[in-house]
């Protein structure tokens, strides 16, 4: 089955500065891949998500990579703000309705 | 008009007694699904299920069952609880291929 390892655990960067999310999948198969963004005591919400037939995707501040060859996906936040601050999942979905598999997690923190 | 639904959003019970959860989507999405969140916020899935097919963690205990009584449904029944079932448990729906909608969630506490 697919696994997805995501990096770092933890980040912590200054406000303003950009903050980069990545994540690898084993099944080159997995075609579609999200990222969510989970609040303190809140539910996870998607904040992006890409395709396998697209390199690159951007809204406003956050963008998303993804390189099919070495199977690995990232996130990109610029000018990051204190309500940035969070867990962000990426996730991977292989096929049809398998369900999506998620990778650990990371811990955003933006210091005003 | 929310999306995904949980009930109740907390929940604290003794060992061994038996709970469940109910969940319900207003999105007619065919396929939901049950996430367990641990304190290391790690998101497990333990079932997806749509009108054809459901798909179990082969990790998760038989005391765990989805049940489905029609599309827009899926509750989740805990049998025999342990201290270790506690955690945040989300419920959520798609369609196939697209973007998955989470429920609020409902924090099991074991005790």
């Amino acid at each position: 089955g697919e696994n997805v390892e995501q990096h770092p655990s933890t980040l912590s960067v200054q406000e303003g500065d950009s903050a980069v999310i990545k994540c690898t999948y084993s099944d080159s198969a997995s075609n579609y891949f999200p990222w969510y963004k989970q609040e303190l005591g809140k539910r996870p919400q998607l904040i992006i998500d890409i395709r396998s037939n697209v390199g690159e995707k951007k809204d406003q501040r956050i963008a998303v990579t993804l390189n099919k060859t070495a199977k690995h996906f990232s996130l990109h936040i610029t000018e990051t703000q204190p309500e940035d601050s969070a867990v962000y999942f990426c996730a991977a979905l292989l096929s049809g309705n398998t369900p999506l598999v998620f990778g650990k997690g990371t811990r955003l923190s933006v210091i005003a | 008009d929310t999306a995904v639904s949980q009930t109740p959003k907390y929940l604290v019970t003794q060992m061994g007694n038996d709970k469940s959860i109910k969940c319900e989507q207003n999105l007619g999405h065919d396929t939901m699904y049950w996430y367990k969140q641990d304190s290391k916020k790690f998101l497990k899935i333990m079932f997806s299920y749509n009108n054809k097919e459901l798909i179990i963690n082969e990790t998760v205990p038989n005391r765990f069952s989805p049940k489905s009584p029609d599309k827009a449904h899926l509750n989740l029944h805990i049998n025999s609880l342990e201290l270790g079932d506690s955690a945040v448990y989300f419920c959520a729906s798609s369609q196939v291929k697209g973007e998955q909608f989470f429920g609020p969630g409902t924090r099991l506490t074991v005790l």
